[in-house]
């Protein structure tokens, strides 16, 4: 297993709330990327995040928003959340030169199952 | 942006046989191509993956090729057993990671 860890595993929440997802990077990475993953479908990119700032988006509404901690860990968070946001959202820490040459290896977390009622 | 399309969405085989998943890519400057094995209810994890600089990889039973110029790779899994059957996910990624829809992989004993 990698040393990638999410929280909560299990999330049901009803349409509008807000909602917060949490990622602890693996030791020594930098980088965090955050995936939304419908069933039966592949991984979605939302963001990545690369020593605290925004580092691409993926096509997400704004109600997708993200930071990172001094420490590489990061949350993800849903605002105004709507039954669609029904999904599996996994973070995937990497570990990125300065200059980046080439995409880096993401290693995944177990994901957090949020249902939205 | 990216657009991954993998080929098939399905694939059975029979134990011993070799499975083959082919995917296609539009972005010619996406430099690095990840498979991942995803099991039911668990993360995706990294089977084995490619750099733009190198035309084919192989670990044991699992190899991938890559056509820069056709902008298509495919994973090829031989002497397949019933521990291979899960979804598998190709992507390719210039700085962003995008990934196919998936191959979901039976190999029945």
């Amino acid at each position: 297993e990698t040393g990638v860890t999410q929280s909560p595993t299990h999330l049901i929440k009803t349409r509008g709330q807000q909602v917060t997802l949490r990622c602890s990077s693996q030791s020594g990475h930098n980088t965090v990327s955050w995936y939304q993953q419908a069933l039966g479908q592949g991984p979605q990119f939302i963001f990545q995040y690369y020593r605290e700032e925004e580092n691409g988006r993926g096509n997400f509404p704004p109600r997708f928003s993200g930071l990172q901690f001094p420490n590489y860990s990061s949350e993800l968070n849903v605002n105004a959340l709507e039954l669609d946001d029904s999904a599996l959202y996994l973070c995937a820490s990497s570990q990125r030169g300065a200059p980046a040459k080439s995409s880096e290896t993401q290693y995944f977390g177990p994901g957090t199952r949020l249902l939205v009622l | 942006g990216e657009n991954v399309e993998q080929h098939p969405s399905t694939l059975s085989v029979q134990e011993g046989d070799s499975a083959v998943i082919k995917c296609t890519y539009s972005d010619s400057a996406s430099n690095y191509f990840p498979w991942y094995k995803q099991e039911l209810g668990k993360r995706p994890q990294l089977i084995i993956d490619i750099r733009s600089n190198v035309g084919e990889k192989k670990d044991q039973r699992i190899a991938v090729t890559l056509n820069k110029t056709a902008k298509h790779f495919s994973l090829h899994i031989t002497e397949t057993q019933p521990e291979d059957s899960a979804v598998y996910f190709c992507a390719a990624s210039r700085n962003d990671m995008r990934f196919g829809a998936g191959t979901r992989l039976t190999v029945k004993p």
